[in-house]
């Protein structure tokens, strides 16, 4: 398939301290990118969005940044709740399609 | 609610017997897509319509696998002749159009175990 992720990657950190969970990507012709949060038993949950015109996009607690030089996409939640313990995915999309495709998933610890 | 939903949340079904699950996307929303996520993974596209019209259905694993949404609304994904390898979780998700870029939003998923 095209997504990977036998093995989670584990992020953990301390509450209130923030959080960057990284991805990279895979078609430069990428136009368009979501992050996704999923806690256990539920779907993907939309966290926010940047089109490849931008490079970086700020939501609620929550900050985006695509570098498209090296296909990188970061998520930084700022001032982790414990609400925040999830599986975090990021998706992109092809120009052209309307299919998403999900990168490997990090799940996101936090302690106490 | 307002949200994306499916049915049933949990179906358990014997090898072989043929199995239909249900999506019902957010009114108004012209582009729905099925999605099937395996454990410890990402979710993995299966098809995608726009309206009534199935536009992309290259994720769909086999020709046992089929997906209709007649009236453009609710939609159902149909498995015939289950095989263990079929067991994984089946997202629905939908958005509001199709000529820009728009957020999918999904449902919390059907988890189908074959035994």
């Amino acid at each position: 398939g095209e997504s990977v992720g036998l093995h989670l990657p584990t992020l953990s950190v301390q509450e209130g301290d923030n959080s960057i969970i990284n991805c990279a990507y895979s078609n430069s012709a990428s136009d368009y990118f979501i992050w996704y949060k999923q806690e256990s038993g539920k779907g993907p949950q939309f966290i926010i969005d940047i089109r490849s015109n931008m490079d970086k996009r700020q939501g609620q607690r929550v900050t985006v940044l695509l570098n498209k030089t090296v296909k990188h996409l970061s998520l930084q939640i700022a001032a982790t709740q414990p609400g925040d313990s999830a599986v975090y995915f990021c998706a992109e999309k092809i120009q052209g399609a309307q299919k998403l495709v999900f990168g490997q998933g990090t799940r996101l610890t936090i302690n106490p | 609610g307002a949200g994306v939903s499916q049915s049933p949340r949990y179906k358990v079904a014997k090898r072989g017997q043929d199995v239909a699950l249900r999506c019902d996307p957010i009114s108004g929303h012209v582009s729905l897509f099925w999605y099937q996520q395996a454990l410890g993974q990402g979710p993995e596209f299966l098809t995608y319509f726009q309206n009534e019209a199935q536009l992309d259905k290259s994720g769909l694993p086999s020709d046992r696998f089929f997906a209709e949404r007649p009236e453009g609304s609710v939609s159902t994904l149909k498995i015939q002749r289950t095989q263990q390898e079929d067991s994984a979780v089946y997202l629905c998700a939908s958005s509001l159009r199709q000529v820009s870029n728009q957020p999918q939003h999904f449902g919390d998923g059907t988890r189908l175990s074959i035994l």
